[in-house]
């Protein structure tokens, strides 16, 4: 199995544009997360899906984040408007099951809003 | 909210030495994960500990859970260079089902 595969896997844009992030779980994996991570904050959690299903979002940091998750093998994270404070890295994960199984991380995005 | 504490955040430690990282939670759980990181790339499963008591090796780690006292710890047993990265651990609230991790503790291993 080719893993989580990410993309991009760097993204650079200007402040006020809008930033799609995509991430293609493993195969057979009904959960999915998005984190986020930077020097400051550490690991955030911002999504959670189970069953292409969003459970929790409270980690959402606004209105101007988004996720979907249109089927099993496939998400995305959208930002619109992007700001200079949205510049992480962000990770998504996948496992099996709900609980008690390790997640697997995808490479991330490296998100740079200048 | 479920806190996750590690210590120490930053380790300096030479090739040959022991040394143990601590992982500390604030909620009743009895599922932890360990991760390692290497810088500007993504996070690595180690160890998979769901059960009070649990002990997993690999090389030169071993981690442990006493989910009594809320606490893992993570044991480097004479470090070489390549041990050199950060170190997660990652709870899941029995009540829950997101990873909640800690800040990390970055390792460096020297000569």
């Amino acid at each position: 199995d080719a893993g989580v595969i990410q993309s991009p896997r760097h993204e650079v844009t200007e402040m006020g544009q809008e930033v799609t992030l995509r991430c293609k779980p493993i195969s057979g994996h009904n959960s999915l997360f998005w984190y986020r991570q930077t020097m400051m904050r550490g690991l955030e959690l911002l999504i959670y899906f189970n069953n292409n299903v969003p459970i929790d979002d409270s980690g959402m940091p606004e209105d101007r984040f988004s996720a979907k998750m249109p089927n099993a093998s496939f998400s995305t994270l959208k930002i619109q408007p992007s700001e200079p404070r949205d510049s992480a890295v962000y990770f998504c994960a996948s496992r099996e099951g709900t609980a008690y199984t390790e997640a697997f991380f995808g490479q991330g995005t490296r998100l740079t809003v200048v | 909210e479920l806190k996750v504490e590690q210590n120490p955040l930053f380790l300096s430690m030479q090739e040959g030495k022991n040394y143990t990282i601590y992982c500390n939670y604030s909620t009743t759980s009895d599922r932890l994960y360990w991760y390692r990181q290497d810088p500007g790339k993504s996070l690595e499963s180690l160890f998979v500990l769901l059960s009070n008591g649990a002990v997993k090796q690999e090389g030169r780690l071993m981690a442990s859970l006493d989910t009594k006292a809320r606490l893992s710890t993570l044991h480097i047993t004479a470090a070489v260079h390549d041990l050199s990265a950060t170190y997660f651990c990652a709870v899941e609230a029995n009540s829950g089902y997101a990873l909640n991790f800690g800040k990390g503790t970055s390792l460096l291993v020297t000569p």
